[in-house]
């Protein structure tokens, strides 16, 4: 059964300073990877899906990596902002042939002024 | 498009009660998943339909969850009878796609169901 773990569960940093967030996983076979943000009170929002093809995923400020083998993503924010503050989950796609989202527990991100 | 709606946005009831969670996906979208969000599981997957049916709903923690899609645009999660550890945010997402599509299709969440059971 597919596990995914996400450190840190929080972290609270000043505007500007550049961060990572880490994901693994247990099982390697796996079609894509996601990282998605939320809101408080708030549903989900995709914000850079990576294909177990790739190793990478750019999305403005955002970058995110991913190395299959190891079971590990990392998604950076480059110069941090207020804005920036939710929770971000990490979520992966098996390749059984079902459509189904492993999600971590995310990591609640604070970022002050 | 409006996105994934769901209704209602909060729900509080007594133990026992039944209680019906509705969702309506975007429009052309041909999967639609339920999912569970608790502070102490993370986001749980209950059950996803492709096409109106259902095609795993190994994720329903037991007979007192039901759900159906009587058509494209409309799902229904019930709960009879309700317990106060159903306590929880629901959220029903849907994907156009489904697994391993060679572009990579992500799934649209609706805001939630913030269910209290008392």
């Amino acid at each position: 059964k597919q596990e995914v773990t996400q450190i840190p569960a929080a972290l609270s940093v000043p505007e500007g300073e550049n961060l990572v967030l880490n994901c693994s996983f247990t099982d390697s076979a796996i079609y894509n990877l996601q990282w998605f943000r939320q809101d408080p009170g708030k549903g989900l929002t995709s914000l850079l899906l990576i294909q177990s093809s790739q190793r990478e995923q750019t999305s403005g400020r955002l970058n995110a990596s991913l190395d299959k083998s190891s079971g590990r993503s990392t998604l950076y924010i480059a110069a941090s902002q207020p804005g920036d503050s939710a929770t971000y989950l990490c979520a992966v796609e098996g390749d059984s042939g079902y459509s189904t989202l492993t999600f971590g527990k995310g990591t609640m991100l604070l970022v002050s002024p | 498009d409006a996105g994934v709606i769901q209704s209602p946005r909060h729900e509080v009831t007594e133990m026992g009660q039944e209680v019906t969670l509705r969702c309506k996906p975007i429009s052309g979208h041909d999967y639609l998943f339920w999912y569970r969000q608790t502070m102490m599981r993370g986001l749980e997957l209950l059950i996803y339909f492709n096409n109106n049916v259902p095609i795993d709903d190994s994720g329903m923690p037991e007979d007192r969850f039901s759900a159906k899609m009587p058509n494209a645009s409309f799902s229904t999660l019930k709960i009879q009878p309700s317990e106060p550890r159903d306590s929880a945010v629901y959220f029903c997402a849907s994907s156009l796609l489904g697994a391993g599509g060679p572009v990579g299709e992500t799934q649209y969440f609706g805001p939630g169901t913030r269910l209290l059971v008392l």
